[in-house]
């Protein structure tokens, strides 16, 4: 069964701070792994994809780790604007079938 | 990437009615779309995926006669919720170009049935 985790929060950041949350995941033969953005009522956007060495974005970093099957997303200098719910994607291959979203990780910056 | 318009953004309907929901690719041509369903503080769930020319495939315990798909072209892609229930209630979303770099999503239609 395929599954992504994430605590789904809320994280109550005040603003300037540095936030990070994790994401597991039980398929060892998952190929591709993406952070995705979602405010409310509105559709999801990548944020980033996440690569085997790490990536960063600005003020964001994504990290994955193989043995331990989980990834990861650090927001740095945290903005009001970051107020969002992320959503961990992971692709096992396959198309459609091979999306998984996580049911995502309320994050709320406070001023 | 993909530019997806999907329409309407929300809808009221009675119990009973059906509801059409059309999802376009406007610079994509796609030859698939894909149609999820997400409830409150739910992940996305993949409910089928629509193929130009051709039937649609749904994922497990999706009902076809219901969730009624219809891919005519490249650029669009119908969801029509038939004879909808307040259990029908959610956000509907489409999306395109999904493949191990990037989905591009629709707006997102909020149904609400009373």
């Amino acid at each position: 069964r395929k599954e992504v985790e994430q605590d789904p929060g809320p994280f109550n950041v005040p603003e300037g701070a540095t936030v990070a949350f994790n994401c597991t995941y039980s398929n060892s033969a998952s190929q591709s792994f993406f952070w995705y953005r979602q405010d409310c009522r509105k559709e999801p956007k990548l944020l980033m994809s996440v690569y085997s060495s790490g990536n960063e974005d600005g003020r964001f970093t994504a990290q994955l780790n193989r043995a331990s099957q989980y990834i990861s997303l650090l927001i740095r200098d945290s903005k009001l604007s970051d107020s969002a719910t992320y959503l961990c994607v992971v692709y096992s291959g396959g198309g459609a079938d091979g999306l998984t979203f996580g049911k995502g990780t309320h994050l709320i910056i406070q001023p | 990437g993909a530019v997806v318009s999907q329409h309407p953004s929300w809808v009221i309907c009675k119990s009973g009615t059906s509801v059409k929901i059309e999802c376009r690719s406007l610079d994509f041509q796609a030859t698939t779309m894909f149609w999820y369903r997400q409830f409150p503080k739910q992940s996305l769930m993949l409910m089928a995926t629509s193929n130009e020319g051709s039937k649609a495939t749904y994922e497990q315990g999706v009902e076809k006669d219901k969730f009624l798909i219809n891919h005519a072209s490249l650029t669009l892609s119908t969801l029509t919720v038939t004879s909808a229930h307040p259990e029908d209630s959610s956000f509907y979303i489409c999306s395109v170009g999904q493949t191990n770099t990037e989905a591009f999503f629709g707006q997102g239609t909020r149904l609400t049935v009373v």
